[in-house]
Order: C-alpha cells, then sequence, then structure tokens
C-alpha cells in the first residue's frame, strides 16, 4: 500500500549527519505537506517533523525537513545512540476519495 | 495533556469477531478525527481509515474498506476498530492516532499504544 518510497536502510557515527529521502507523486508529496515519524523500538510512532519542515514542541533541533517538488528528506545533524529507530514519512493523497499515506520506512542505525 | 489510550491485547481465533478501542483525552474529542493504522509483524506502517466523531462521518483506505468497521463513542470519548471475521492475515499491531484535518488533507499528530491482535487456532 506505500506509496511513497524511502530507502530501507541508512546508518552513521555518533555526530554524523544522516538524511532520508522520501520519493512520492504529485497526488501527494507534490500538493500536500509531508510529515516525518519516528518510531522507536517497541514504541507507537512519534510526529517528529510537520508540515514539512516544523517542528512539535520538544523535538530537537538536530532534526530538519525539507520538500521539493514530489520528494522530501529527513536530516538527522549530530546523529545520538537514542535516534537509532525507524523513520517513516507520510503525506495526504487528493487520489481517490483521499487517504494519509506513509513511506516505505527507513531504519536508521547508530554504528 | 493529549492522550489516546487503547484497550489491551486481544488473542482471538480465525471467524471470530472483534472490537478495540481508543479513548482520548486532554482535548476537544468532537473536534478532530480518530484514524486507524495497522503494522504488521516486521512491516511499515499503513493508514486504515479515519472518524469525525462529531458527527461519526468515516473514511476508509480503499485497502481496508469492507474489512474493518471504524466507530465512535462521543459520549464517552472512544473510538472503535472491529472485526466480524479475524484471519490469521490480521495479525498486527494496530494504532488509534489523532488527526488534524484542514482544507481537505489530514494527518496524525498523536498516536495511542498499540493494542496487538494475534489471531491463531
Amino acid at each position: 500500500q506505500s506509496v511513497l518510497t524511502q530507502p530501507p536502510s541508512a546508518s552513521g557515527t555518533p555526530g554524523q549527519r544522516v538524511t532520508i529521502s522520501c520519493s512520492g507523486s504529485s497526488s501527494n508529496i507534490g500538493s500536500n505537506y509531508v510529515y516525518w515519524y519516528q518510531q522507536l523500538p517497541g514504541t507507537a510512532p512519534k510526529l517528529l517533523i510537520s508540515r514539512n519542515n516544523q517542528r512539535p514542541s520538544g523535538v530537537p533541533d538536530r532534526f530538519s525537513g525539507s520538500k521539493s517538488g514530489t520528494s522530501a528528506s529527513l536530516a538527522i545533524s549530530g546523529l545520538r545512540s537514542e535516534d537509532e529507530a525507524d523513520y517513516y514519512c507520510a503525506a495526504w493523497d487528493g487520489s481517490l476519495s483521499g487517504l494519509y499515506v506513509f513511506g516505505t520506512g527507513t531504519k536508521v542505525t547508530v554504528l | 495533556e493529549v492522550q489516546l489510550v487503547q484497550s489491551g491485547a486481544e488473542v482471538k481465533k480465525p471467524g471470530e469477531s472483534l472490537k478495540i478501542s481508543c479513548k482520548g483525552s486532554g482535548y476537544s474529542f468532537t473536534s478532530y478525527w480518530i484514524g486507524w493504522v495497522r503494522q504488521m509483524p516486521g512491516k511499515g506502517l499503513e493508514w486504515m481509515g479515519i472518524i469525525y466523531p462529531g458527527d461519526s462521518d468515516t473514511r476508509y483506505s480503499p485497502s481496508f474498506q469492507g474489512q474493518v468497521t471504524i466507530s465512535a463513542d462521543k459520549s464517552i470519548s472512544t473510538a472503535y476498530l472491529q472485526w466480524s471475521s479475524l484471519k490469521a492475515s490480521d495479525i498486527a499491531m494496530y494504532y488509534c492516532a489523532r488527526h488534524g484535518c484542514s482544507g481537505g488533507t489530514c494527518y496524525s499528530d498523536y498516536w495511542g499504544q498499540g493494542t496487538l491482535v494475534t489471531v491463531s487456532s
């Protein structure tokens, strides 16, 4: 069902910068905001980035989001061990009657 | 503080019915949509659908239309996800999530802790 494509994995050493891509289409990312979620092992997803690049209260400024055309990216700078998690992008898709679509997910490993 | 508290883990047999719940607190329950998201073991997130408790307007993902029923009881600030006949393929963690919607688009902000559904004979 995933219509947003992410790389399955990404990794980095502590302190490095890691970037995750999210590719969609004109009916989702191309015409709506992108959201990013962090899912730590064994826990529920948590909203990390709202409206392409807005951080909800409490989210460290090490996390940043951007969007261009039908693609988006999440960057984690100053990587920390507690950032090891699954990350999902999401966007509203206006095709058919409308639905919220998630990316395929990216597992970030801190080496 | 916004909280979504889901009902506990369930173990059911194939063919049985099931209704799981999600109780919202800390916000106006009738002013936000509530959605359900499936996560099968070791897999990603799949959006199932949403309901507006204020008037019970419900939208389903085409992948889940006819497979589940989403409902809500605004008098007790609780949303539900139910199956009439469970299958082994329904084994998953199910999350409820509050959705903010405007201009015809929605997104999820707060999530419940998840309800694990196991189906086994």
